[in-house]
Parts: C-alpha cells; structure tokens; sequence
C-alpha cells in the first residue's frame, strides 16, 4: 500500500526557508496519472493547496505562495520537497504532502502523516 | 479563485441518525463536456491527515463504508451519513477541482448528540 511521509525541521525562523521531503514507498513517484503536492493545515483551521509536481518535473503553484514556494522532484529517491521562503509566523502550520489522481489539482487518495512547523525565533 | 462554503461549521447528530453537510462553490463545477462534477469530500479525525470519502460529487472511494454518501451538481452538493457512527466523529470538508488552484471548504464538525 502506497505510504507517504514528510520529514524536515520542526522550527524554522521568521525571513528563512522552510525546507521539507516527502518520501514515497511501496510505490512508484514515476507513475503516470498522478501528481504530488503539498498542502498546510495551520492550527484549528482547514485545508490549504500550495502547490505540486509531475515526475517529469513540470510544477504547478498556488499563485498567492508563487513568489516564495518552488517544489522539486528526485526520481531516483522516489522523493519529492518543498521550499518555502522568506516564512512568518502566518506560515506556522501542519504540512501534507499527498498524491493527486488524474490532474495536479484534482482530489487527493494518498495523504502522509503530516508534519508540523513552527515559525519562531 | 472558487470559493467554498460549507454548512453548517457545526452538527451534532444522534447515533444511528441521518447527518447531512451542505457545500456551496461560487461557480459551477459541472464540466459540460463529460457531465462530471469536480467535487470531493474528505474526513478528518483529530491528529490525522484528510481521508477521501467522495470525489465526483458521488463517487466513493475504495473501502469507504456504503453509509457515506455525495449528491448534487452545479453549485450545491450534500454529503449523508445515513446511520451515523461513534467513529464518524470528525471535521469533514468539501474540495473543487474545476479550477485551478483548487480550494477546501471551511469544514464541518461533526459530533455525536
């Protein structure tokens, strides 16, 4: 069965980078048909898309994190990352990495864990 | 950008009761070409990642129990729990894919009366 997980740090300070991977397993990042993305949850509120990839490599943003948001694939770690720059507080949140089916917007079938950050000096 | 909003942000429902959650988008989701609307419905207990329950407005997913289901078209869509479970308890949202970026509804609490 398909398992994502996200890993990266825990604390990240306000004006640097949020560096995060989701390692994909019992299953291929190279399978047609299906996008990666990430999505944040920030405390007691819903569900946010920031952006995802294809394997090929082709991204796709939320055009309000566009600016700071580049999303990366590696293929041959079945691995694919997030880098968010220049973070606030406003982007302390629980951070999914998840599989889309069919288009690189469309629902979600496969979520990982999640992993949450905090932006704090 | 579409703009999803759900109702009620809050429902308590009695065990074995019928729990309806309303979603409204701001434009239609049905695609003409293929008669599909881009709507999804996922659970979310606490400390856990979304589940997907629906996707096409009434689709369920593999493994998801047949007392969960979705309904509607265009801009209006309901998710029915026809005999409500103490594992339901959760925040449910609804999703469009019509456009993109896509966008989550506010989500809807649901506890047991």
């Amino acid at each position: 069965q398909l398992q994502l997980q996200e890993s990266g740090p825990g604390l990240v300070k306000p004006s640097e980078t949020l560096s995060l991977t989701c390692t994909v397993s019992s299953g291929s990042i190279s399978s047609s048909n299906y996008y990666w993305g990430w999505i944040r949850q920030p405390p007691g509120k819903g569900l946010g898309w920031i952006g995802s990839i294809y394997y090929s490599g082709i991204t796709y943003y939320n055009p309000s994190l566009k600016s700071r948001v580049t999303i990366s694939v590696d293929t041959s770690k079945n691995q694919f990352s997030l880098k968010l720059t220049s973070v606030t507080a406003a982007d302390t949140a629980v951070y999914y990495c998840a599989r889309a089916r069919g288009g690189h917007y469309y629902y979600m079938d496969v979520w990982g864990k999640g992993t949450t950050v905090t932006v704090s000096s | 950008d579409i703009v999803m909003t759900q109702s009620p942000d809050s429902l308590a429902v009695s065990l074995g009761e019928r729990a309806t959650i309303n979603c409204k988008s701001s434009q239609s989701l049905l695609y003409n070409s293929n008669n599909q609307n881009y709507l999804a419905w996922y659970q979310q207990k606490p400390g856990q990642p979304p589940q997907l329950l629906i996707y096409w407005a009434s689709s369920r997913e593999s493994g998801v129990p047949d007392r969960f289901s979705g309904s509607g078209s265009g801009t209006d869509f309901t998710l029915t729990i026809s005999s409500l479970q103490a594992e339901d308890v959760a925040v449910y949202y609804c999703q469009q894919y019509y456009s993109t970026p896509c966008s989550f509804g506010q989500g809807t609490k649901l506890e047991i009366k």
